[in-house]
């Protein structure tokens, strides 16, 4: 079955330095979302890229998709103590069907 | 063990009806989740609960939604007068002990259904 790996398991980092979260799949996604999840708050969705090669920006946050989509890469720079929690990938695979997959997902901690 | 299951898997209604899904968490889980995907959006939150009290309702879209839980076990959200927007892959998912527990803790997802309004 095709899964979504991520890496690390577990980040910490100091605040003010930049952190990179990768998501791989064997197999060509069709669409690949990035969500974090806050202590106190449900999953909070981040942003979806669909295209290969695509780089969307938010805030201090910026997700890349590989040309041939099976790989995206989310990085913080300048990382703030706001910005722990889980970070989980999702994806839908590409063969059709609306079963979504999710990575592990990383927690992060930023010291302060 | 068995993991979050939910039914039915897809559901085709027709605008105007009520629909009803449902979630089983893994056993002995106190947190429940649910979340709606629509196409071409990523994860909506809608609503947790925390054994069978819902902290949180304001992730609902509407007041045609609304969900129990019963037994701390078994969750239903109930869509009343469904509407076309309405039409979305709905998610569960289930952990420990919840977002009042645990800083660290790991949601585990369903499978989804996929509610078709026509």
């Amino acid at each position: 079955s095709q899964e979504l790996e991520q890496s690390p398991q577990s980040l910490i980092v100091q605040e003010g330095k930049n952190l990179t979260i990768n998501c791989t799949s064997s197999k060509t996604l069709y669409g690949l979302y990035w969500y974090k999840q806050k202590y106190g708050e449900g999953l909070i969705f981040l942003m979806m890229l669909q295209k290969g090669g695509e780089e969307k920006s938010h805030e201090k946050i910026t997700a890349k998709l590989d040309e041939k989509k099976q790989q995206s890469s989310l990085h913080i720079t300048a990382s703030q103590p706001s910005h722990a929690g889980i970070y989980l990938c999702g994806a839908e695979p590409y063969s059709g069907t609306y079963k979504y997959i999710f990575g592990t997902g990383t927690r992060l901690k930023v010291l302060a | 063990g068995a993991g979050v299951s939910q039914s039915p898997s897809n559901k085709v209604t027709e605008k105007g009806k009520d629909v009803e899904l449902r979630c089983d968490p893994i056993s002995g889980h106190t947190a429940l989740y649910w979340y709606r995907q629509s196409l071409g959006q990523g994860l909506e939150f809608l609503i947790y609960f925390q054994g069978n009290s819902a902290p949180d309702k304001s992730g609902l879209p509407s007041d045609r939604f609304s969900a129990e839980r019963t037994g701390g076990s078994v969750s239903t959200l109930t869509i009343q007068r469904t509407q076309q927007e309405d039409s979305a892959v709905y998610l569960c998912a289930s952990s420990e002990v919840g977002l009042a527990g645990a800083e660290w803790e790991t949601q585990y997802f369903g499978p989804g259904t996929r509610l078709l309004v026509l």
